[in-house]
């Protein structure tokens, strides 16, 4: 199975400041037929289902707002909020959906806050 | 809109059995690959089972494999996993969640419900 780990495993970022996760995969989620990183982010907030952000390891989902970026490439992906606000308080997780036969597996979880 | 609404969830016992139920609506349900994702109390994000359009590719999780079951009734717009021989481990929050790509799996998930709780204890 593919091990996603994620750091650091909290996070406490004054507003305003950038916030940056990092996710790291056992094996490389690129896939050489379509030069695609098979990688997601998600954010979860408290009672609520995880929210897809970016999908194709940079690709961010319709509505997500712009200060949300992903990068990376193999199996070091960033996800990167370019100036916090309040309401980005969140669990985020990385996702790799690569393996075949499906085995998908989530990162550990980077719990955000404010400082 | 795209709802998912699970169902199905409750209090049972070790070595039980259990149903779950997750209806459709707001998109061409055959069209999609489906899952179940599962949390327990406090913890991440386990992926536990995935289903693509027509029910030809079928994938669990390691922890499940040979106790549950995942289906989907097109006709009915509906996803259903049977999970079997339940262990207190199995106790969680599980999501029912759409693929975002059409047909296969190997996508990431776009939509998921507000999932339904499974405690397994005596």
């Amino acid at each position: 199975d593919i091990v996603m780990t994620q750091s650091p495993d909290s996070l406490a970022v004054s507003l305003g400041e950038r916030a940056t996760i990092n996710c790291k995969s056992s094996q490389s989620v690129l896939h050489s037929s379509n030069n695609k990183n098979y990688l997601a982010w998600y954010q979860q907030k408290p009672g609520q289902p995880p929210k897809l952000l970016i999908y194709w390891a940079s690709t961010r989902e319709s509505g997500v707002p712009d200060r949300f970026s992903g990068s990376g490439s193999g199996t070091d992906f960033t996800l990167t909020i370019s100036s916090l606000q309040a309401e980005d308080v969140a669990v985020y997780y990385c996702h790799q959906y690569y393996s075949t036969p499906p085995m998908y597996t989530f990162g550990q979880g980077t719990k955000l806050e404010i400082k | 809109e795209v709802q998912l609404v699970e169902s199905g969830g409750g209090l049972v016992q070790p070595g039980r059995s259990l149903r779950l139920s997750c209806a459709a609506s707001g998109f061409t349900f055959d069209d999609y690959a489906m899952n179940w994702v599962r949390q327990a109390p406090g913890k991440g994000l386990e992926w536990v089972s995935g289903i693509n359009w027509n029910s030809v590719n079928i994938a669990y999780a390691d922890s499940v494999k040979g106790r549950f079951t995942i289906s989907r009734d097109n006709a009915k717009n509906s996803l259903y996993l049977e999970m079997n021989s339940l262990k207190p481990e199995d106790t969680a929050l599980y999501y029912c969640a759409k693929d975002r790509g059409l047909y296969g799996l190997g996508s990431p998930f776009d939509y998921w419900g507000q999932g339904t709780l499974v405690t397994v204890s005596s």
